[in-house]
Formats: C-alpha cells, sequence, structure tokens
C-alpha cells in the first residue's frame, strides 16, 4: 500500500449505531488530519494529531471521537450520529511542524458516511 | 487572521480552451505557504503545487501553471489546452510558517465540455 488510506469507503448506519473509521498512512509522516467536506460546503478541519498527540480540536461534537494509536494510524469513532453528519470524510498526512510547518497535506479517498 | 478566497464558484469551458482559476489570500505572516489542489469525482483531493513565499517564480507543469503574485495576494492557476478529464473542483489554500494547519478556499467547480 502507498499514500493514505481509508476504509470503509462507504458506510451507512443508523443514528443508534457506533462505527468507525480507519486512516493509515504510509508515508512516514508524523502529523494527520480529521477533514468533513458536506454538499455544498468548505472542508471543515475536526482534528489534528502531531506525533500522537491531538493539538486541534474545531469545536467538533462528542460524538466524534479521535484516535491516534501510533503516527502512522488515526481512527474517528462515531457513535449516535445525526443525519446532518453524513459528508465525506477525509484523512490526511504531513511532516507536522517540525519540519517548520507548511508541510504538503496528502489526503486519502475519504469515506463518504450516509446516517439514516 | 488568514484566508483564502476563490471567487468563481463554478466554470464551464469548452474542451482545449485555457481557462484560469482565480486565488487571492490574505496573511500577515511573512512566510507562508501556497496550495493547490484538485478533487476529482472520486473525490480524493490531489496534490498539485506548493509554494512557500519567498519564492515568486512562475511554474509550469506540463498543462498546468501557476502565477503567484505577492504585490496582489494571488496565486492564480491557468490551465492550457483544457480536457474533459480536468474537470473537478479545485482547492486553493494557505498555510502560515510554523502551523500544520492548512485552510482551504471554498474551491471552484470546473467543468471541460466536449
Amino acid at each position: 500500500e502507498t499514500g493514505v488510506t481509508q476504509t470503509p469507503r462507504h458506510l451507512v448506519m443508523g443514528m443508534t449505531n457506533k462505527k468507525s473509521l480507519k486512516c493509515e498512512q504510509h508515508l512516514g509522516h508524523n502529523a494527520m488530519y480529521w477533514y468533513k467536506q458536506s454538499a455544498k460546503k468548505p472542508l471543515e478541519l475536526m482534528f489534528v494529531y502531531n506525533f500522537k498527540e491531538q493539538t486541534e480540536n474545531n469545536s467538533v461534537p462528542s460524538r466524534f471521537s479521535p484516535e491516534c494509536p501510533n503516527s502512522s494510524h488515526l481512527f474517528l469513532h462515531l457513535h449516535t450520529l445525526q443525519p446532518e453528519d453524513s459528508a465525506l470524510y477525509l484523512c490526511a498526512s504531513s511532516q507536522g511542524s517540525t519540519s517548520g510547518g507548511g508541510g504538503t497535506q496528502y489526503f486519502g479517498p475519504g469515506t463518504r458516511l450516509t446516517v439514516l | 487572521a488568514q484566508k483564502v478566497t476563490q471567487a468563481q464558484t463554478e466554470i464551464s469551458v469548452v474542451e482545449k480552451e485555457d481557462v484560469t482559476l482565480d486565488c487571492v489570500y490574505e496573511t500577515r505572516d511573512t512566510t507562508y505557504y501556497l496550495f493547490w489542489y484538485k478533487q476529482p469525482p472520486s473525490g480524493e483531493l490531489v496534490f498539485l503545487i506548493r509554494r512557500n513565499s519567498f519564492d515568486e517564480q512562475n511554474e509550469i507543469s506540463g498543462r498546468y501553471s501557476w502565477n503567484f503574485q505577492k504585490s496582489t495576494s494571488s496565486f492564480n492557476f491557468t490551465i492550457t489546452a483544457s480536457q474533459v478529464v480536468d474537470s473537478a473542483v479545485y482547492f486553493c489554500a494557505l498555510s502560515e510558517g510554523g502551523d500544520d494547519k492548512i485552510i482551504f478556499g471554498k474551491g471552484t467547480r470546473l467543468h471541460i465540455l466536449p
């Protein structure tokens, strides 16, 4: 595998379900990101992890719970979601701020989530 | 505060025409980075280019070229002899030095008509 991978690619879940999105990067990066992209809306940064530590949480509701066990893996645990949470969830990775910032982010293919 | 403006929401051109996508940015930092990404219908954001604030040289890569002008805070992207495969949403983005975050514009949806 190369680059950034995300699984599953598509997910349909009910409001009472619990599911997890997985992201894995094979680029040797130390920063990872979750973004949400809803129809007709700009990309929204949700979480940033640098060397496994969360450095950014953009006021994301607690029904989204990120986990970063190591620099290569990032999870987004989902529970009791709402229909308005239906969106494309994108994961990205970059070298991180130890490289002086402005690192290029490389994106995975995304998980298209539908909440019924 | 940093900000990226892509005033063109949607553009349609006929194949083989040239098209320019505009990007205007705002930042108070002297060190910053500018990016362009392409998002085809499949959804993945594909990195196209990264420039730092100290390098104003224009860049050409095949049919793609970028015009960086600090005087007007613009980083425009031109596709020459457009092709149907260029149809996508294109995002301009900005990162300030020392910051991991990238601020994205709202994107320009480009339709290349056969």
